[in-house]
């Protein structure tokens, strides 16, 4: 079967830096998405990696390791506005999308 | 700035009634997405449409059906509503150049069905 796992809460401090991981078991890979979606809104699309790496947007990195299926979110500076669910998604050999249940991050002060 | 939405943010119903819940999407997508979402459960993708008229069952159609009848519109009809179709209901929809590209989200639809 297809699975993707992620932690399914995390609680962080302001302005430290958390990591976010994702690792998955698919039938092929096309690219990995995050999206963060805060409570009662829509999800909003942060990355999509498909190469290894190291993808860097603002105080946002996603990274990606295909050969050992595994993806993590970086959120650098954290603010009391990041508090979210973080959902990982794969897209797989049919170019189906296969979602994680999200990981609630929470920020204290 | 891109939207999209849906018909209603809250909805309350009977068991067997029959509900429809629209969505409306601004950005001339081909593709068009109704997923519901529930607690430790990832996003869960009912019926999708990659064209007007056209439609295709994803992982979880029973007790569903949909309709695109202009491209601009994708409605998600429960013939029957049950209590186990308690949800939050979003829909989402998508450039048709690539399954590479992200998907937009409306607000979503939480259901109660009582």
């Amino acid at each position: 079967g297809q699975n993707i796992d992620q932690p399914t809460e995390m609680t962080a401090t302001e302005g430290a830096i958390v990591q976010i991981n994702c690792t998955y078991q698919t039938s092929g890979f096309n690219g990995l998405f995050w999206y963060q979606q805060h409570a009662g809104e829509a999800p909003t699309f942060l990355s999509y990696n498909v190469l290894d790496g190291l993808e860097e947007k603002g105080r946002f990195s996603s990274f990606l390791s295909r050969s050992k299926g595994y993806s993590y979110l970086l959120l650098k500076e954290l603010q009391m506005k990041d508090s979210a669910s973080y959902l990982c998604a794969v897209i797989d050999s049919n170019y189906q999308l296969i979602w994680g249940a999200g990981t609630k991050l929470i920020i204290k002060p | 700035d891109v939207k999209v939405t849906q018909s209603s943010r809250y909805l309350v119903k009977r068991t067997g009634e029959k509900v429809f819940l629209e969505c409306v999407q601004d950005m001339d997508h081909e593709n068009m997405f109704w997923y519901r979402q529930d607690p430790g459960l990832g996003l869960r993708l009912i019926y999708f449409s990659y064209d007007v008229k056209m439609k295709e069952k994803g992982d979880i159609p029973e007790g569903y059906s949909v309709s695109r009848e202009k491209k601009e519109r994708f409605s998600l009809i429960l013939e029957s509503a049950s209590t186990n179709q308690t949800s939050m209901y979003l829909c989402a929809s998508r450039p048709g150049t690539g399954v590479y590209n992200e998907q937009f989200f409306g607000p979503g639809t939480r259901l109660t069905v009582l």
